[in-house]
C-alpha cells in the first residue's frame, strides 16, 4: 500500500542550529512533492514545492531536497529560531489531490 | 488577498445529531477541497470540487457526509448522523485550476474543530 512516513517523534533543536526533517514514501512516484507548516489551531501553510528533476530547492532559510531513487526528501531549517517551532508536513500528488504525511514537531529551543 | 474563511471555528454536537461547516475560498480559485485531520494525524482528502463539480470523493463516507459547491464559489460540508469518530478539525483549502495543482500550493482555512460527544 501506499505509504508517507515522517517522524513521529518531536525534533527538538537548539536555536542557530540547522534542523533536518525526514519524509519518506513507498508505492508512490510522484514528480511533485511539498512541504507544508501548521502551527496549533491553524491550517497548514505551504512553504516550497520541488519537481522529481530539481533535486534541492531554495527559499531563504529553508531548504529541500528531492531524492526519487531513495523515495525520500529532507527539509532543512539553517539558522532556527523559536519562531520555527512548529509542525511540518510532507505531501505528495499520487492522483489528483494532495496526500499528506502525519507531520513531524520541531521545537526550538532558545 | 482575502484569506480561505471558515465558520463555525468550533462545535460540540452529540453523536447522531446533524452538523455543517462552510466554506469561502479565495476569489478566483477554481478548486476546492475538504479535508478531515484527526489529533496527531495529518490532513486526509475527503472531497474536491473543480469549480462546482466534484472531481474525487472517494474517501467521502457517503452514508453520513455529504459536499455542495452549488455555484462554484462556497461550499457546505454536512455530517449526517454524527459518530463519536468524526471528532477532528475540517479543513477547507482551494488552488488555482486543477491544472496548476502541481506549480501551487493549497491555501488552507482555519478550520472548524468538531468534537462528537
Amino acid at each position: 500500500s501506499q505509504k508517507i512516513e515522517q517522524n513521529s517523534e518531536a525534533l527538538n533543536i537548539q536555536e542557530g542550529k540547522t534542523a533536518t526533517l525526514t519524509c519518506n514514501y513507498t508505492n508512490y512516484s510522484p514528480a511533485y512533492l511539498q512541504w507544508y507548516r501548521q502551527d496549533p489551531g491553524r491550517g497548514p501553510v505551504f512553504l516550497l514545492l520541488i519537481r522529481e528533476n530539481e533535486k534541492e530547492k531554495r527559499k531563504e532559510r529553508l531548504k529541500v531536497t528531492f531524492d526519487t531513487t531513495l523515495k525520500q526528501s529532507l527539509f532543512h531549517i539553517t539558522a532556527s529560531q523559536p519562531a520555527d517551532s512548529a509542525t511540518y508536513l510532507c505531501a505528495l500528488v499520487p492522483r489528483r489531490a494532495l496526500t499528506f504525511g502525519s507531520g513531524t514537531r520541531l521545537q526550538v529551543q532558545p | 488577498e482575502a484569506g480561505v474563511a471558515q465558520s463555525p471555528r468550533y462545535k460540540i454536537i452529540e453523536k447522531r445529531q446533524s452538523v455543517a461547516f462552510w466554506c469561502n475560498p479565495i476569489s478566483g480559485h477554481a478548486t476546492l477541497y475538504w479535508y478531515q485531520q484527526i489529533l496527531g494525524q495529518g490532513p486526509k482528502l475527503l472531497i474536491q470540487f473543480q469549480n462546482n463539480g466534484v472531481v474525487d470523493d472517494s474517501q467521502l463516507p457517503k452514508d453520513r457526509f455529504s459536499a455542495e459547491r452549488l455555484k462554484g464559489v462556497d461550499s457546505t460540508l454536512k455530517i449526517q448522523p454524527a459518530k463519536l469518530e468524526d471528532s477532528a478539525v475540517y479543513l477547507c483549502a482551494s488552488s488555482l485550476a486543477f491544472r496548476d495543482r502541481n506549480n501551487y500550493g493549497y491555501t488552507f482555512g482555519s478550520g472548524t474543530r468538531l468534537t462528537v460527544v
